[in-house]
């Protein structure tokens, strides 16, 4: 049983760039969370897909966006990439009514 | 709003020795309280979690926490550190039963001297 896959797992990007990471949850998973975790610092909230649609936010601004497709994985896309924006970028998924959520190794993210 | 406060961003125990990392949380709603390990360059494992119940929670690895509303804390510990422990520790809260996002606390880094 694959647990939660992300890819690409190291990339490097440009100031101003866009980039797209993309997730697949554990087998049953219906509900994926994207987290960012700056070097030093524990992960932060993103936002939260369910059916498609993105059910919670965080404190992140309109850069940040994802999708959710049929299957359940999910994209997560950055606009306009700032130095800051470089992190490791982490997702979690769970399954309905489940409390457990299980994370990815992450993809990280360079700024350059 | 929920906040998570880890004390100590770093931990230096001896090997064999107790492991106490502290954790203290507030939540406007009952809480859900997780410990979750990262060792270097991977993702998050979870440790242990409390939802309902039993206020003393066990985990992987020979890890426990108490769940303790009137402190409104969550520390973890170990009875006799192991070399292989050494990684970051988070701890997170969850409001909505556990379906909302995760709010983590900064992490502490746990060192085991030999």
């Amino acid at each position: 049983d694959a647990g939660v896959t992300q890819s690409p797992t190291h990339l490097i990007k440009t100031r101003g760039q866009q980039v797209t990471l993309r997730c697949s949850p554990k087998s049953g998973h219906d509900t994926v969370s994207w987290y960012q975790q700056a070097l030093g610092q524990g992960p932060q909230f993103i936002f939260q897909y369910y059916e498609e649609e993105e059910r919670q936010r965080g404190n992140f601004p309109d850069r940040f966006s994802g999708h959710q497709f049929p299957n359940y994985s999910s994209e997560l896309n950055v606009n306009a990439l700032l130095l800051g924006d470089s992190a490791l970028y982490l997702c979690a998924s769970r399954g309905t009514g489940r409390n457990t959520i299980y994370f990815g190794e992450g993809s990280w993210l360079t700024v350059v | 709003a929920q906040s998570v406060t880890q004390l100590g961003s770093h931990v230096s125990v001896s090997e064999g020795a107790l492991v106490l990392l502290r954790c203290n949380y507030s939540s406007s709603v009952p809480p859900y309280l997780f410990w979750y390990v990262q060792y270097p360059n991977q993702g998050l494992q979870l440790l242990l979690k409390y939802t309902t119940g039993a206020t003393l929670v066990k985990g992987i690895n020979g890890f426990e926490a108490e769940f303790k509303k009137s402190e409104t804390s969550f520390h973890l510990t170990k009875p006799s550190a192991h070399m292989s422990d050494a990684a970051e520790y988070f701890c997170a809260v969850s409001s909505g039963g556990g379906a909302d996002g995760l709010t983590f606390g900064k992490g502490t880094h746990l060192i085991i001297q030999p």
